[in-house]
């Protein structure tokens, strides 16, 4: 099946700076969402982002399907941006809409 | 509000029992699916339907059931043949049509 690789595994932030979470996929998709989990494990849908770019707040993504990765940019964070952030996929000869999950990035933002 | 909702929030089950976690979602979705996360782990499928009376196995199906006799419920039994089911369960759904999902709150369950 698809493998998704996120980048990196870890990540400690001061309060106010800025980050680029990256995520590998190796094969064709038809669907890629980011999604953040909270500390109280409630899963969150950023972005549905097959391909292009958006842009949410501070938050924007950017996915290049023809190299197999997708950027999510966080600028100016703040503490509550911590948690888990995870990339999802669903392969384009998939046919139905099962998400196959990375890792995750566990991101961290000090006061 | 429209909205997933899985209860309950804590489970605590004996080893050798069976026990089911409810999923129930008024979002209108076709589509439902169950994900286990392990600590520290992403999230790996566990069964999903796309329409009523009907369903498919993920990735780790193997000691869990489930079905789907509504379209607003999907719940998930784990069997005592689930060798290690503590974990952090999540249920979502989504559009057949359209991609993006909604998540449940999850269930921790712990085997004691």
């Amino acid at each position: 099946g698809i493998q998704v690789e996120q980048s990196p595994p870890d990540l400690i932030l001061q309060e106010g700076a800025n980050s680029t979470l990256r995520c590998n996929f190796s094969d064709s998709v038809n669907n890629l969402q980011w999604f953040h989990q909270n500390p109280w494990g409630q899963l969150i849908n950023l972005f549905y982002i097959p391909s292009g770019t958006k842009q949410n707040g501070r938050l924007s993504a950017t996915t290049v399907a023809t190299e197999r990765y997708s950027l999510l940019y966080i600028s100016s964070s703040q503490t509550t941006d911590s948690g888990v952030y995870f990339c999802a996929v669903a392969a384009l000869n998939n046919a139905g809409n099962m998400l196959t999950f990375g890792g995750g990035t566990r991101l961290m933002v000090k006061p | 509000d429209g909205g997933i909702t899985q209860s309950p929030k804590y489970l605590f089950r004996k080893e050798g029992q069976n026990v089911t976690l409810s999923c129930e979602q008024n979002l209108n979705h076709d589509a439902m699916y169950w994900y286990r996360q392990d600590p520290g782990q992403g999230l790996r499928l566990i069964y999903y339907s796309q329409i009523v009376n009907d369903f498919q196995k993920g990735d780790i199906a193997e000691g869990y059931s489930v079905s789907r006799e509504k379209k607003e419920s999907f719940p998930l039994t784990v069997t005592s043949a689930q060798k290690n089911p503590t974990a952090f369960y999540l249920c979502a759904s989504s559009m057949v049509s359209s991609y993006g999902y909604t998540f449940g709150s999850g269930t921790r369950l712990t085997v004691v």
